[in-house]
């Protein structure tokens, strides 16, 4: 159980186009997911909490405008890189939390993540 | 402010030799804190974690001790697998602001047969 997906695995695009990455709990409802970054060699960076039916929370630094989040199940949220850039590549991860399992609230499953490249 | 810092890698190995990857934090408070492992292609999966000072996280032959005096959370394994090869991160994880995690960079191991 506790099992979390993500797709794409993998997008190339163009500059400034826009990318939609769907982030799934196919076994639990998660009324908070979070959205990180990888880059290479290098460690996750949150970039935004995600609580199903309100606004995500964005870490300092992160363009709210730029990495739309959008969280509207309890097992579905979205992260959308608009007009993406080549800076933009990198690994995109989310994690989820199942509060009705009975676990330490740290507590986390995450996705396989997606890499995303921007030509 | 909170943070953790993680030996580099990559860490290459012979099978069975013994495995020791530091870990150090830096936290205002008492984090929780966890080795994660990524084998390649997939998600981070938690490997063991430690809630307070001195307790022992094993799981798969690997194991760490939560030390409060030296801010530390070593990963240690008695033999390595090839199987083991992996991605391997330390992270903590505090009671503020929802429980947010902060992971160090990441060690990769090579295990070689």
């Amino acid at each position: 159980g506790a099992v979390v997906s993500q797709h794409p695995s993998r997008v190339i695009c163009k500059s400034g186009t826009s990318v939609k990455i769907e982030c799934r709990s196919l076994d639990f409802q998660a009324t908070t997911m979070f959205w990180y970054r990888q880059f290479p060699k290098q460690s996750l960076m949150l970039m935004a909490t995600s609580n199903e039916g309100s606004k995500a929370t964005y870490e300092q630094g992160v363009e709210k405008d730029k990495f739309l989040i959008n969280h509207a199940s309890l097992t579905l949220s979205t992260l959308t890189v608009t007009s993406a850039h080549p800076e933009d590549s990198s690994f995109y991860i989310c994690s989820a939390r199942d509060p009705l399992r009975g676990e330490p609230q740290e507590t986390q499953y995450f996705g396989p993540g997606t890499r995303l490249l921007v030509l | 402010g909170n943070s953790v810092t993680q030996m580099e890698g990559p860490v290459t190995l012979s099978e069975e030799a013994f495995l020791t990857i530091n870990c150090t934090y830096t936290a205002t408070g008492y984090p929780s804190l966890f080795w994660y492992v990524q084998y390649p292609g997939e998600g981070l999966q938690l490997l063991l974690k430690a809630t307070k000072a001195d307790d022992k996280g094993s799981n798969k032959g690997f194991e760490a001790t939560y030390r409060k005096e030296t801010t530390s959370f070593h990963l240690e394994k008695g033999s390595v697998q090839v199987s083991d090869s992996a991605v391997y991160f330390c992270a903590l994880s505090l009671n503020t602001g929802g429980f947010k995690t902060i992971f160090g960079a990441g060690t990769r191991l090579f295990v070689k047969a």
